[in-house]
């Protein structure tokens, strides 16, 4: 079993639609939770970090966190064309550790 | 702009040869991390470095190594390369050593023919 688990897409949903995007993990221990968003082979950009359970909110964006699921997510609301990526979801234990990436899952908002 | 800047951006070359990759990172950020994503796979943490010193390995070939020098930017060595090592290789940084945020640079694409 892979320490962190995405659906690897592709999502492909209308524009204006509500996207959810899911990652699982196995290690109970992570407790910082981040999602990146990578353009095509370009580097990924931090969208959202939070820390623990609980959920986060900018803008068009919501990251939710259930630690007692091992389970996180990140929703993106009214989904435009320019939200077409890949989103990857890290996790990271603590002071020392390194971050753990999940494979990512490709989002294609269709105009 | 993330404020990670590394080169070269493509490469081109071949196999057995060896390439170095430069990377510099934010204004302030003291680690470094180094970062592999070949087609269609996730990112694999190669090696991490705080201040100079190095901090912790991941799947970084032998054939691979690097360093952090005093003024804090970082250089990836890839040597005997093979046609499985073409990739994108990821520079990141972060200020601190723990439980802080990583900001990618944009990536040096490397092909090996």
């Amino acid at each position: 079993q892979k320490e962190v688990e995405q659906d690897p897409g592709p999502l492909s949903v209308p524009e204006g639609a509500i996207v959810s995007l899911n990652c699982t993990y196995s290690n109970s221990a992570f407790q910082y939770f981040m999602w990146y968003r990578q353009y095509s082979r370009k580097g990924p950009e931090l969208l959202m970090y939070t820390y623990s359970s609980g959920n986060k909110e900018d803008g068009r964006f919501t990251a939710q966190v259930d630690k007692s699921s091992k389970y996180i997510s990140l929703f993106i609301r009214d989904s435009q064309p320019s939200d077409s990526a890949t989103y990857l979801c890290a996790m990271l234990i603590g002071y020392g550790q390194n971050f753990v990436f999940g494979p990512g899952t490709r989002l294609s908002v269709l105009p | 702009d993330s404020g990670v800047t590394q080169t070269p951006k493509h490469l081109i070359t071949a196999t057995g040869q060896r390439v170095t990759l430069r990377c510099s990172p934010r204004s302030g950020d003291l680690s470094v991390y180094w970062y592999q994503q070949s087609l269609d796979q996730g990112l694999q943490f190669l090696i991490h470095y705080y201040n100079g010193e190095e901090r912790a390995k991941g799947n970084i070939l032998e054939r691979f190594s690097a360093q952090q020098f005093p003024d804090l930017h970082s250089e990836l060595n890839l040597s005997s390369l093979e046609l499985g090592d073409s990739a994108l290789y990821f520079c990141a940084s972060s200020e601190r050593d723990r439980g802080d945020t990583i900001y990618f640079g944009e990536g040096s694409w490397l092909t090996v023919v």
